[in-house]
C-alpha cells in the first residue's frame, strides 16, 4: 500500500541531544513537509522540501535541520539549539503540479512522532 | 499573510446532532479549501476539499461549500455519530504566482468535537 511511514510513533529525548525523526513515503511525490503540532496551536510548518537534494526553512525552522537526498526520504532533526522540542511532528507530502490556480491536489500525512524531552 | 480562523472548541454534540464548525480565512489569489480529521494519537485525513469559489466539497456525510463573498469554508454535518469524535483543522492552500507551484498548507488551530451517545 502506498502511503507515507513515519518512525518512531513515541520518542524520548534527554535534554542536549539530538535527536532524528524518520518519514518515508512510497507516493513517488515530488514535495515533502515537516510540521510541528501543540496543543490549541493547530500545525506550523519547519521546513518543506520541493525536489530532492533542496529544502526550505518555514515558519519555525529555528533549532530544526533536515536533509533531502532521496525523492523517498525527508528526515527531520531536531537539535539542542531547540529549546523547547516536545510536540507531535508530522510529516506529509504532495504532488506538485504547479499553476495559478493550484492543481487540485492534497497534502498526505503519516501517523506522526510524539517527541518528549526527559 | 495568509491566515485561517476555525470556531473555538471544544463542541460537544449528542448523537444525532446537527453539527457546524466555522472556518473563514484570508488569503490573496485563489486557495485551495481542505478539511482534515485527525482522531486521537494519529495523522491527519483528508476529509473534504474545494478548489474554486461555489464548490462543494462532501464526504462521509460531511459537507463544506466555498464561498468567497464571504471567505468562508464551513463543516457541516446533518447528524453526528460518536464515531465522529475527533479534531477538525480547517486548510488553506495555493500556488506561488509566476508558475512555480510551492504548496504550502496553512492550518487553522483546530477544533475538538465530542460526541456523546
Amino acid at each position: 500500500d502506498g502511503g507515507i511511514t513515519q518512525s518512531p510513533k513515541y520518542l524520548f529525548r534527554k535534554e542536549g541531544q539530538n535527536v532524528t525523526l524518520s518519514c518515508e513515503q512510497n507516493l513517488n511525490h515530488d514535495a515533502m513537509y515537516w510540521y510541528r503540532q501543540d496543543p490549541g496551536q493547530g500545525l506550523r510548518l519547519i521546513y518543506y522540501s520541493q525536489i530532492v537534494n533542496d529544502f526550505q526553512k518555514g515558519d519555525i525552522a529555528e533549532g530544526y535541520s533536515v536533509s533531502r537526498e532521496k525523492k523517498e526520504s525527508f528526515p527531520l532533526t531536531v537539535t539542542s539549539a531547540q529549546k523547547n522540542p516536545t510536540a507531535f511532528y508530522l510529516c506529509a507530502s504532495s504532488i506538485e503540479l504547479g499553476g495559478v490556480p493550484p492543481m487540485n491536489t492534497e497534502a498526505f500525512f503519516g501517523q506522526g512522532t510524539r517527541l518528549t524531552v526527559v | 499573510g495568509d491566515s485561517v480562523t476555525q470556531m473555538e472548541g471544544p463542541v460537544t454534540l449528542s448523537e444525532e446532532a446537527f453539527l457546524t464548525i466555522n472556518c473563514t480565512y484570508t488569503a490573496t489569489g485563489y486557495p485551495s479549501l481542505f478539511w482534515y480529521v485527525q482522531y486521537p494519537g494519529e495523522g491527519l485525513q483528508l476529509l473534504l476539499k474545494a478548489t474554486k469559489a461555489d464548490d462543494k466539497g462532501s464526504n462521509k456525510g460531511f459537507e463544506a461549500t466555498y464561498r468567497k463573498e464571504t471567505t468562508s469554508f464551513h463543516l457541516e454535518k446533518g447528524s453526528v455519530q460518536v464515531s465522529d469524535s475527533a479534531v477538525y483543522f480547517c486548510a488553506l492552500r495555493k500556488g506561488a504566482a509566476g508558475g512555480t507551484s510551492y504548496g504550502k498548507l496553512t492550518f487553522g488551530q483546530g477544533t475538538i468535537l465530542t460526541v456523546h451517545p
